[in-house]
């Protein structure tokens, strides 16, 4: 695609359901990343996926944070159990390759109440 | 992770000034990035730098990646409303480590008063 596609935009949920966040990167794109912002804040590290490597994990925040890239595309962030603080933008990212620069989608909203 | 040092924090300008930000590290990057987000929207990119002492425009935007590599700034001339929003950089090392050696500044709320 042209950019960087997040689905969905919005997202409110109960505390304690599942969620899942659902990233298409641009066509090509080997590299993809997840970060997190939270409100008025600057970009937290979650995962990042490069073709067939295995991932780097290091700034999911907990066991409740998983994320997984079928195929090296389309790439799926699910929060289980989901607290009031993790309410925040998700940030879905992708490069054409490792050390390309990076582009980003419009983020999912996600609201805990 | 590192951290790079981004300043300000804010801004409060009239419109028409010029905005000056920049970043700082204590280690050394291979790229520089800038990057500016609208509210509600996704980190748009703004500007790229590849080589130490490199300067590099975009319209009103000027970007320097500092010649010993661990710094750059982001200059903005002649300031106008649509310039509010946050911008970022992000500092690039390409070893193939954690999260593509990318790390992210915290971001400078530019405010813009007419």
């Amino acid at each position: 695609g042209a950019g960087v596609s997040q689905s969905p935009s919005n997202k409110v949920t109960e505390k304690g359901k599942d969620v899942e966040l659902r990233c298409d990167p641009i066509s090509g794109h080997t590299a993809l990343y997840w970060y997190r912002q939270s409100l008025g804040q600057g970009l937290e590290f979650l995962i990042y996926f490069q073709g067939n490597s295995a991932p780097d994990k290091s700034g999911l925040p907990s066991d409740r944070f998983s994320a997984e890239r079928t195929g090296g595309s389309v790439s799926t962030l699910t929060i289980q159990r989901t607290q009031q603080e993790d309410s925040a933008v998700y940030l879905c990212a992708s490069s054409r390759y490792s050390g390309n620069t990076i582009y980003f989608g419009e983020g999912s909203w996600l609201t805990v109440v | 992770g590192q951290q790079l040092n981004q300043s300000p924090q804010s801004m409060f300008i009239q419109e028409g000034e010029d905005v000056s930000m920049n970043c700082t590290s204590s280690s050394i990057f291979n790229t520089w990035l800038w990057y500016k987000q609208d509210p509600g929207e996704g980190p748009v990119l703004l500007i790229a730098l590849y080589k130490a002492g490199e300067l590099t425009s975009n319209g009103r935007l000027t970007a320097q990646f500092g010649i010993t590599r661990k710094d750059s700034f982001l200059n903005i001339s002649a300031s106008i409303p649509s310039d509010v929003g946050i911008y970022f950089c992000a500092g690039q090392l390409n070893t193939g480590g954690g999260a593509d050696g990318l790390t992210f500044g915290k971001g400078t709320h530019l405010i813009i008063q007419p």
